[in-house]
């Protein structure tokens, strides 16, 4: 199975609004990542937490790691309409030449 | 170009033919991914080079898929005798070696096998 499982796969809400997008997964990592999808196309880099940090900011995001619960949340404050997308957590094993692994994905659209 | 290029943007095959899907890394990224995403999935791993070092082919899904990347750069993925499972959106990613798993994505090949 995917080493990261997002939750919940799909969230509704008002423009204005916070939403909190949550990751599990199995084993030791590296490092987490946040990639966001427009269309079903290329993914765009959001942000990287490493094992070593417990939170990290960039703009209206914030991404939380807890390793002990194996778990990370992506925070997205004042949503905006253009947020509407889908985000996929990545995680990265340790250990040399190790590959990247994504969850299924959440599915959010941000209601005008 | 600055970022990840493949092509073509949309292949339509029929059953039992051969496709080749191109992918054109950052220059000076050393890492390359592909990955195939079907509808309203998640990004299923196939392939990863590295440098020098040998590719994970781990994530091939049966023989018909096969992958080379020549001298470092230009990869390409090939899907021999394809099959109507195989439609999907297949995408490449590239990344520097001093952040091997900070990934620039193309923005993929829609494949669908008719």
């Amino acid at each position: 199975s995917q080493q990261g499982e997002e939750d919940p796969q799909a969230l509704s809400i008002q423009e204005g609004e916070n939403a909190t997008m949550n990751c599990s997964y199995k084993t030791s990592i590296n490092n987490l990542q946040w990639y966001r999808q427009n269309s079903g196309r290329g993914l765009v880099h959001l942000i990287l937490i490493r094992s070593n940090e417990r939170e990290k900011h960039s703009g209206r995001l914030r991404v939380t790691l807890d390793t002990s619960k194996k778990s990370s949340s992506l925070l997205i404050t004042a949503s905006r309409a253009a947020d509407t997308a889908s985000y996929f957590c990545a995680t990265s094993l340790t250990g040399a030449n190790s590959k990247l692994t994504f969850g299924k994905g959440i599915t959010l659209s941000v209601r005008p | 170009g600055a970022g990840v290029s493949q092509s073509p943007s949309n292949k339509v095959t029929e059953k039992g033919k051969d496709v080749e899907l191109r992918c054109d890394p950052i220059s000076g990224h050393t890492a390359l991914y592909w990955y195939r995403q079907s509808l309203g999935q998640g990004l299923e791993f196939l392939i990863y080079f590295q440098g020098n070092s040998a590719p994970d082919k781990s994530g091939l899904p049966s023989d018909r898929f096969s992958a080379e990347r020549t001298g470092g750069s230009v990869s390409t993925l090939t899907i021999q005798r394809t099959q109507q499972e195989d439609s999907a959106v297949y995408l490449c990613a590239s990344s520097l070696p001093s952040r091997p798993t900070e990934a620039f994505f193309g923005q993929g090949t829609r494949l669908t096998v008719v």
